[in-house]
């Protein structure tokens, strides 16, 4: 089965400053990658995915993230966080017919 | 167009009733899934379905039934809670699952709680 590692369970960010959160996923197979945001007490949205090609994903929000096959990780970035960047953020591998998410990484900004 | 509606929001059962969780799709979505939430451990699949009639097991099926008997719905089925099911459950569907129009969309989540 497929494991996806998400290695940071919180991060606190002051406002304006950069963010990177960590996604690792253990197939050395095709996959597709995925970020996803959920805000409190609500559904998850995607943020991002990597299907193909370029390896620099840009996503909505000013998020982006890069794939890294050689080291299989997944590294989602932003340049300047926003308060309204606070919420949980869940890494996610497609393989065959079954979608295995991260534990997810709570990003908190500070005003 | 709706997207992906969950029924109830909330739920309280006692340990030993049966219960179904009611998940249906607008988007003429294949597939289908359900997750539950557990805090620290992410998004954990039950069941999913790559179409109607069509189900199979995923990470934790075990206590939980499923069918698919039209495109639009999928229905969760708990035949005797238990506490250890207390969870937020999440229903997602996709254009299908392990191509390249495999979003998933996400409904609103049902909180249950097994006392």
């Amino acid at each position: 089965a497929q494991s996806v590692t998400q290695l940071d369970s919180q991060v606190p960010v002051f406002e304006e400053a950069p963010v990177e959160l960590r996604c690792n996923y253990s197939s050395s197979v095709s996959v597709y990658l995925f970020w996803y945001v959920q805000y409190p007490n609500q559904g998850l949205q995607l943020l991002l995915k990597y299907l193909s090609g370029s390896t620099l994903v840009k996503g909505i929000n000013g998020f982006e993230a890069e794939f890294n096959k050689s080291q299989t990780s997944f590294h989602l970035r932003k340049p300047s966080v926003h308060i309204s960047d606070t919420a949980e953020y869940f890494c996610a591998v497609n393989t065959g017919n079954q979608f295995y998410f991260g534990t997810g990484t709570s990003l908190t900004v500070i005003p | 167009n709706a997207g992906v509606t969950q029924t109830p929001k909330f739920q309280v059962l006692k340990t030993g009733q049966s219960m179904t969780l009611q998940c249906a799709q607008d988007m003429n979505h294949e597939y289908m899934s359900w997750y539950r939430q557990d805090p620290g451990m992410g998004l954990r699949l039950i069941h999913y379905s790559v179409g109607a009639g069509i189900t199979d097991q995923g990470e934790v099926p075990n206590g939980y039934n499923v069918s698919r008997s039209t495109t639009e719905d999928f229905p969760l089925r708990l035949l005797s809670a238990a506490p250890s099911q207390t969870s937020v459950y999440f229903c997602a569907s996709s254009y299908s699952g392990g191509s390249a129009y495999n979003e998933q969309f996400f409904g609103p989540g049902t909180r249950l709680t097994v006392l």
